[in-house]
């Protein structure tokens, strides 16, 4: 299978700490987006990382990229009861074809 | 400006019959994508289309095709309907001139399959 892995699946956190998913990933690609998704609904962009650049901030987002180990994290800082939700990584090889990975739930407790 | 939007929201068929899924992109989005989304496989790619064309296509069986009009709007349908064909089906739009836009998500048409 060409999708690709999230780690964790699942993360349970308090609000008001820091979350922190990983994807690994098996092609040469263009960019990796990550994405959220709340209950059963549509997807929705939360940033951009292209294959040249190791590190980017969002606000409370900081992804980081090694093309090197096929890998990249996504970082939430002092995180809300809104959070929660599902995170997904997808990359992008140039084919208009997104691959995405399996995902990570995230649960913030109030 | 208006969202992705897709119809219906929720279907509910039988093993054999087809289906007819729309999806309307963002106004002056000319790329259509459509993933199918199961607890089990997570999110899997159907295919693209840009201006009227196929773009690339993933591993389904032939009963899963689509077609893109010249007003940008989308439709997949799936034939012969399986037990597993139940899922999450998923549009987006992006502007896609080129490769590595951003994917604006519909809310996705939740397909059982009885």
């Amino acid at each position: 299978s060409q999708q690709g892995e999230e780690d964790p699946q699942a993360l349970s956190i308090q609000e008001g700490e820091n979350a922190t998913m990983n994807c690994s990933y098996k092609t040469s690609i263009n960019n990796l987006q990550w994405y959220r998704q709340n209950s059963g609904r549509g997807l929705v962009h939360l940033i951009l990382i292209r294959s040249n650049e190791r590190e980017k901030h969002s606000g409370r987002l900081r992804v980081t990229l090694d093309t090197s180990k096929k890998s990249s994290s996504l970082l939430i800082t002092a995180s809300r009861a809104a959070d929660t939700a599902s995170y997904f990584c997808a990359t992008d090889t140039g084919t208009y074809k997104y691959i995405f990975g399996t995902g990570t739930r995230l649960k913030v407790l109030a | 400006k208006a969202g992705v939007t897709q119809t219906p929201r929720y279907l509910i068929k039988t093993r054999g019959q087809q289906v007819t899924l729309s999806c309307s992109p963002i106004s002056g989005h000319r790329s259509v994508s459509w993933y199918q989304q199961t607890p089990g496989q997570g999110l899997q790619f159907l295919f693209e289309y840009f201006s009227e064309t196929q773009r690339n296509k993933g591993n389904f069986p032939g009963r899963f095709s689509g077609r893109q009009f010249s007003n940008s709007r989308s439709e997949m349908n799936v034939s012969t309907l399986e037990l597993g064909d139940s899922a999450l089906y998923l549009c987006a739009s992006s502007l896609n001139d080129r490769v590595g836009e951003k994917l604006f998500f519909g809310s996705g048409t939740q397909l059982s399959v009885l």
